[in-house]
C-alpha cells in the first residue's frame, strides 16, 4: 500500500528556534498534503492544506507566519515551526491522498513529536 | 458545516466479546464517513469508509460499520474483540469539494481485557 513518511520522528528544540518537519509520499504523487496537530489525549486538528506549486491554505486560528509550509514537489511537503515556544509542543501528522483520488484514500504519516524546551 | 461526535471517550471490553464504538455525524449533504485506528507510536490506519454506496461497510480486521441516515449514525462494530484491537479509534467525516478535508471526532480509546 501507499506509504507516507515523516522526518524526524521526534525532535527537541529550544524555545525561539525553528524546526522543520518533512512529509514524503514514498510511492505515489500527491498534489495535496494535509498537516494536522494532535495534543496529548486529544483528536487531530487540521492545521493547513499544502498544495504543490502554490501557497498553503491555513485553517482559522493557525498562524501562517509561524507554521511555514512548502510543497516543493509532488512527493514532499515541509512544515517549519518558526520561533517555537513550549505551547507548540505537540504531535504533528501529515497525510496525503494519492493524486486523483480526493480524500477517499488518505494515507497518514507516522507523526513527528515536537518538544520545545 | 460537517462534524462528528463520538459518544464514548473510553470503551472497555473483554477479549472475545463484541465491540461497539458509537459515532454520530452532522452534515448538510450526503457525507463520506471513515473510521481510522491509531495504535501507539504508529500512523493512522483506515479501517473502513462509507462513500454513498452500500450502507453496511466491511473493513479490515473484522470491523464493520453501518450508515444510518435516519439516525445520523455510523457506529463501528466487531463481533469478537482481540487484544490487538486496543487502540484509539477516530470517526471522521469528509468535507465537500475538491481534495476534501477530514474532520476528526474526539476519539474513543478501546481497552481490551483478557
Amino acid at each position: 500500500g501507499a506509504v507516507v513518511s515523516q522526518h524526524p520522528s521526534w525532535v527537541i528544540c529550544k524555545s525561539g528556534t525553528s524546526v522543520k518537519i518533512e512529509c514524503r509520499s514514498l510511492d505515489f504523487q500527491a498534489t495535496t498534503m494535509f498537516w494536522y496537530r494532535q495534543f496529548p489525549k486529544q483528536s487531530l486538528m487540521l492545521m493547513a492544506t499544502s498544495n504543490e506549486g502554490s501557497k498553503a491554505t491555513y485553517e482559522q486560528g493557525v498562524e501562517k507566519d509561524k507554521f511555514l509550509i512548502n510543497h516543493a514537489s509532488l512527493t514532499l511537503s515541509t512544515l517549519t515551526v518558526t520561533s517555537a515556544h513550549p505551547e507548540d509542543s505537540s504531535f504533528y501528522i501529515c497525510s496525503a491522498p494519492p493524486r486523483g483520488q480526493g480524500a477517499y484514500e488518505q494515507y497518514f504519516g507516522p507523526g513527528t513529536r515536537l518538544t520545545v524546551t | 458545516a460537517q462534524s462528528v461526535t463520538q459518544l464514548d471517550s473510553h470503551v472497555s471490553v473483554s477479549e472475545g466479546t463484541p465491540v461497539l464504538l458509537r459515532c454520530n455525524y452532522s452534515s448538510s449533504y450526503s457525507p463520506s464517513l471513515f473510521w481510522y485506528v491509531q495504535h501507539p507510536n504508529k500512523g493512522l490506519q483506515l479501517l473502513l469508509k462509507y462513500t454513498s454506496a452500500a450502507t453496511l461497510v466491511k473493513g479490515i480486521n473484522g470491523f464493520e460499520a453501518e450508515f444510518k441516515k435516519s439516525e445520523t449514525s455510523f457506529h463501528l462494530t466487531k463481533p469478537s474483540a482481540h487484544m490487538s484491537d486496543a487502540a484509539e479509534y477516530f470517526c471522521v467525516v469528509s468535507t465537500s469539494g475538491g481534495y476534501n478535508k477530514l474532520i476528526f471526532g474526539a476519539g474513543t480509546r478501546l481497552a481490551v481485557h483478557p
